[in-house]
């Protein structure tokens, strides 16, 4: 299951099950959202990306969605593999002023895969 | 293999030393970023470069100095660090800073510890 508290919230699943990673975003006016995967001792490795006039978004083996009315986006795994197990980062691109924007990242998911 | 290389992998350096972090991209892209990670949480970002020119400085002290020589290097100058200075540095590109739609790309980071 799923726990949130002083650490990196994390989800333990089992091999095979599908994974759900959920994330709150801060800014209504963001319109471009990120889902990053970092293992340990890399960089974080981009997965899949969403614009805001999209609500779902499919890759191989991934889904996100992302529902605007609440500022929500989430990220779904199929059929999680044991190389699945890392850090995973929501992201959302922010105008910091004029025509420029910047990156700024959720708190991350710890997911956990059972073999 | 990341397309973003930082080097070196690893510093342990003292106070009162300087360094210098490196990162070098050659997909053609225009924006570079600095990003600073303490384990456990997620990026933060540092500076941003936009077509060689410091375009976000995220109130960064300056015992950190950036530097962009050209559109395919990125530098972080070190001098007189604190111990709480020690965490992952990650170096990003992007194509673009000024349009919403681009992802980042990271490098696998240079792990800093400050004696």
């Amino acid at each position: 299951g799923e726990s949130v508290g002083l650490h990196l919230p994390t989800l333990s699943v089992q091999e095979g099950d599908n994974s759900i990673i959920n994330c709150a975003y801060s800014n209504s006016a963001s319109d471009y959202f990120i889902w990053y995967k970092q293992e340990s001792g890399k960089g974080p490795q981009f997965i899949i990306d969403i614009r805001s006039n999209m609500d779902k978004r499919q890759g191989q083996r991934v889904t996100v969605l992302l529902n605007k009315t609440v500022k929500h986006l989430s990220l779904q795994i199929a059929a999680t593999q044991p190389g699945d197990s890392a850090v995973y980062f929501c992201a959302e691109n922010i105008n910091s002023g004029g025509s420029n924007y910047k990156l700024t990242f959720g708190k991350g998911t710890l997911l956990t895969v059972n073999p | 293999d990341t397309e973003v290389t930082q080097t070196p992998k690893h510093l342990v350096m003292g106070m009162t030393n300087k360094k210098s972090l490196k990162c070098e991209q050659h997909m053609g892209h225009r924006a570079m970023y600095w990003y600073k990670q303490k384990a456990k949480k997620p990026p933060e970002l540092m500076f941003v470069y936009s077509y060689e020119k410091l375009s976000i400085n995220e109130s960064v002290p300056s015992r950190f100095s950036p530097e962009c020589p050209n559109s395919s290097l990125l530098n972080l100058h070190l001098h007189a660090l604190q111990p709480e200075d020690s965490a992952l540095y990650l170096c990003a590109s992007s194509q673009e800073q000024v349009y919403s739609n681009q992802p980042q790309h990271f490098g696998d980071g240079t792990r800093l510890s400050i004696l």
